[in-house]
């Protein structure tokens, strides 16, 4: 069965502190993982990765990618009150089937 | 450039009853989806759609039937709702996954209630 797992289920960090969000996986025909961003609403799109071992950078925020060990981590460096959202990772597969992780739940508090 | 839109943003049906949520794009996007999420479940795909006039079903089709009839617009149908379907309902349309760089938004979300 096809699965995404995320740890920790939920975070409380302090601001300026830095956090490391993960996401392992079972998946057939692995295409691609992505990251995202919920906040109250929608989900915000944040990376895709597709390559092993080849960082993805945005500000504060990065992400990479072990196919071998079948994992990625996203890391937020600097946090601040804003980036205090559900953090969801899906893994697309080369059916175009989409597998999202229950998300990680950040706080930050300032 | 509105992004994605999708109509109604609630709605409340009594079971049995049918509906269709609309889902419109304006990124000349080839990929739309629909997913619904629920508390504990994460997100999960209900059908998609690779291009105009094609449809796939997701990991969660059962009850829910599609069409893309025009590439901007996506509808997810509902023939003869039950409480099981009451959710949040989000539409999302990205770009090919071979295109640089890859983009992808997701819609407001529809709230979807079944009596």
């Amino acid at each position: 069965e096809d699965k995404v797992v995320q740890s920790p289920l939920s975070l409380v960090v302090h601001e300026g502190d830095t956090v490391t969000l993960n996401c392992s996986y079972e998946v057939t025909n692995f295409r691609s993982l992505l990251w995202y961003k919920q906040e109250k609403k929608a989900p915000t799109f944040l990376f895709m990765l597709t390559s092993s071992g080849i960082e993805k950078k945005s500000g504060r925020l990065s992400s990479i990618l072990d196919k071998k060990e079948l994992f990625s981590i996203l890391n937020i460096t600097a946090t601040q009150t804003g980036d205090s959202a559900v953090y969801l990772c899906a893994v697309w597969n080369t059916g175009n089937q989409f597998y999202f992780g229950t998300g990680t739940s950040l706080t930050v508090i300032p | 450039n509105a992004g994605v839109t999708q109509t109604p943003k609630f709605r409340v049906l009594k079971t049995g009853q049918s509906m269709t949520l609309l889902c419109a794009q304006d990124m000349n996007h080839e990929y739309m989806y629909w997913y619904r999420q629920d508390p504990g479940m994460g997100l999960r795909l209900i059908h998609y759609s690779v291009g105009e006039g094609t449809t796939a079903k997701g990991e969660v089709p059962d009850g829910y039937n599609v069409s893309r009839l025009k590439k901007q617009n996506f509808l997810l149908g509902l023939e003869s709702a039950a409480p099981s379907q009451t959710s949040v309902y989000f539409c999302a349309s990205s770009s090919g996954y071979w295109e640089v760089p890859y983009e992808q938004y997701f819609g407001p979300g529809t709230r979807l209630t079944v009596t």
